[in-house]
């Protein structure tokens, strides 16, 4: 079965910027959406379509994607940003929805 | 404002049946896609099911002919029955509205979650 794999955690200081990545070999073919969850939360979708940010969520929230990884940055990390981060694609076929494993993000 | 409720989730003995629901306000269930996803306790996400605005329902392989998703209309409400449980059933059970890239005439691509319920627990055990 199709898999996305992320680093299992990040850690930075507040203020800089943290990139977590995630890879998988369907991604140059489909899209892939970010998800934040913090303890005993619900997860928010914090960035769609690779790159897209919903409303509400903070500028310093951005995707990108090269190839097989695709990456989330958020510049300017602050304590409130830590939390879990989710990647979510689908398989070649685009018929089944796939997350990530999952990176714990720590703010030193 | 856009909210999912979800209800339902508890202790249940494998082999044993569940009803799960999911009241949602500020949108209408039946005009858009709406999925489970779970998450086992300390784990990662895991998909669980789609509903149509059309009607179509998909299933992850772990559920299939297990698991039923279904709506009523006149109360808004989204509903996972569970039968025949496993262990390995146990999780967190989020209902989330389903954003779609495109559909084809047999299948819709690209989906994406927002807004999350705020989950129900289910545990299977004796």
């Amino acid at each position: 079965s199709y898999e996305l794999t992320q680093p299992p955690s990040v850690s930075v200081s507040p203020g800089q910027t943290a990139r977590i990545t995630c890879s998988g070999d369907a991604l140059p073919k489909q899209y892939a959406y970010w998800y934040q969850q913090k303890p005993g939360q619900a997860p928010v979708l914090v960035i769609y379509k690779d790159s897209e940010r919903p409303s509400g969520i903070p500028e310093r929230f951005s995707g990108s994607s090269s190839g097989t990884t695709v990456t989330l940055t958020i510049s300017g990390v602050q304590a409130e940003d830590e939390a879990d981060y989710y990647c979510q694609s689908a398989d070649s076929s685009g018929t089944s929805v796939v997350f990530g494993g999952g990176t714990k993000l720590t703010v030193l | 404002e856009v909210q999912l409720v979800e209800s339902g989730g508890g202790l249940v003995q494998p082999g044993g049946s569940l009803r799960l629901s999911c009241a949602a306000s500020g949108f209408t269930v039946s005009s858009n896609y709406m999925s489970w996803v779970r998450q086992a306790p300390g784990k990662g996400l895991e998909w669980v099911s789609v509903i149509y605005s059309g009607g179509s329902t998909y299933y992850a392989d772990s559920v299939k002919g297990r698991f039923t998703i279904s709506r009523d209309n006149s109360k808004n409400t989204l509903y996972l029955q569970m039968n025949s449980l496993r262990a390995e059933d146990t999780a967190v059970y989020y209902c989330a509205r389903s954003s779609v890239g495109y559909c084809s005439s047999t299948s819709c691509y690209e989906f994406w979650f927002d807004p999350w319920g705020q989950g129900t627990l289910v545990t299977v055990s004796s």
